[in-house]
């Protein structure tokens, strides 16, 4: 079956540094890789998506890379900022209609 | 910027009871989900909606729970006869398009179970 996960449950980052999230999945039929935040009593927030026939995309202050070869998929976030303390969960888009969702990494930005 | 609202917060209901859950989803989406996430978990698919009809539902969305548009602009989630483990976020969510597009997620609601 799919599945879509994390390596790291938690990642603590000093304010101002760069965080690197990570994603494993398992459905090579993925062809569409969407990242979300979430903050605490809010739903899913759409950061940044990106497609399968792409290795990066760029946005303000993060970057998604993807490599298919190791089914691997990463979000890096420039500058960490407070504001930016949130659970981050990475999901996929295969043949079908739903998003199938990793567990997720609570970031925690120290000032 | 146009968002998902949804109505109410917070749904308290007591075992066995029948709960609507209420989504307005973005207004030129044509696609609607309805999404689960028990605390502490991830979250969980449960039905997606086009054309005013169910286009793809999970094992979770059994036969106690139905979806609806009844007008232009709302969609719901029923739940037919509550369970404890019923108890979870729900959370509404539109696209453009059906695949390969983001799914916009309104803030939920909490549904919990006596």
């Amino acid at each position: 079956g799919e599945s879509v996960g994390l390596h790291l449950p938690t990642l603590s980052v000093q304010e101002g540094d760069n965080s690197i999230i990570n994603c494993a999945y398992s459905n090579s039929a993925s062809d569409y890789f969407i990242w979300y935040k979430q903050e605490s009593g809010k739903g899913p927030q759409f950061i940044i998506d990106i497609r399968s026939n792409m290795d990066k995309r760029q946005g303000q202050r993060v970057t998604v890379l993807l490599n298919k070869t190791v089914k691997h998929l990463s979000l890096q976030i420039a500058a960490t900022q407070p504001g930016d303390s949130a659970v981050y969960f990475c999901a996929e888009n295969g043949y079908d209609y739903k998003l199938s969702f990793g567990a997720g990494t609570t970031v925690t930005v120290r000032a | 910027e146009p968002e998902v609202t949804q109505t109410p917060s917070h749904q308290v209901t007591q075992m066995g009871q029948e709960v609507i859950l209420r989504c307005v989803p973005i207004s030129n989406h044509l696609y609607f989900y309805w999404y689960r996430q028990i605390l502490g978990q991830k979250v969980e698919f449960l039905v997606s909606f086009y054309n005013n009809e169910i286009s793809e539902k999970s094992e979770i969305f059994d036969d106690q729970f139905s979806v609806e548009r009844p007008d232009g602009s709302n969609f719901t989630l029923k739940i037919r006869s509550t369970k404890l483990e019923d108890s979870a976020m729900y959370f509404c969510a539109s696209s453009v398009q059906g695949r390969n597009q983001p799914q916009h997620f309104g803030d939920g609601t909490r549904l919990s179970i006596l």
